[in-house]
């Protein structure tokens, strides 16, 4: 079957670093994603890996190795307001829509 | 209005109710979606419309049935449903083309089966 394996949760202090590990097993790969939820709220976009290597927005940064399946998110300088859910998605073929969710993993960011 | 919007944002029904959500999304995307999130599962995607035809329809039950009468516009009819049909319903909208189709979701509508 198809899976996204996360973290189901990770607590962290304000201003520390924390890194949200995802891996994958699906028939088809065509980009890693990240999206945030918090309480009560939609998703929202963060970024997209579609080739190796480090992307950075910010204070945000996410990585991909397509050879070991597998990609994180890097929050750096966490503020309270990073507190939320974060999900790993992965379009499993390109021209496709289908999108599969990881379970995502909860942050709790603490003063 | 911007974005995605959804109604109702919350809904409780009895299991012989017939009621409806509905989205609109204002983005001018030409691809729209139905997604089923319950507690502590991954994201299910239900349905995708693009430019107004069904490309995906992922084995859901009958008992909640898809309308896109635009681009603009998602319905998700729903009729005797069960109670573990209870969770967050979020509609999200994208545009298809070149390179990654972000997806835009809506704030979701909180279903309670009872």
């Amino acid at each position: 079957g198809q899976s996204l394996e996360q973290p189901s949760e990770v607590t962290a202090v304000e201003g520390a670093i924390v890194q949200i590990n995802c891996t994958y097993q699906t028939s088809g790969f065509y980009g890693l994603s990240w999206y945030q939820q918090h309480d009560g709220g939609a998703p929202t976009f963060l970024s997209y890996n579609a080739l190796d290597g480090l992307e950075e927005t910010g204070r945000f940064s996410s990585f991909l190795s397509r050879s070991d399946s597998y990609g994180y998110l890097l929050l750096q300088e966490l503020q309270m307001k990073d507190s939320a859910s974060y999900f790993c998605a992965v379009r499993d073929r390109g021209g496709g829509f289908k999108t599969i969710f990881g379970a995502g993993t909860r942050l709790f960011v603490k003063a | 209005e911007t974005g995605v919007t959804q109604t109702p944002r919350h809904l409780v029904m009895g299991m012989t109710n017939k009621k409806s959500l509905k989205c609109e999304q204002h983005l001018g995307h030409n691809a729209m979606y139905w997604y089923k999130q319950s507690a502590k599962k991954p994201l299910e995607l239900m349905f995708v419309y693009s430019l107004e035809e069904r490309v995906e329809n992922n084995s859901v039950p009958s008992r909640f049935s898809p309308e896109c009468p635009n681009s603009s516009h998602l319905f998700l009819h729903l009729h005797t449903l069960q109670p573990e049909d209870s969770a967050l319903y979020l509609c999200a909208s994208s545009q298809r083309g070149g390179g990654y189709n972000e997806q835009f979701f809506g704030p979701g509508t909180r279903l309670t089966v009872l």
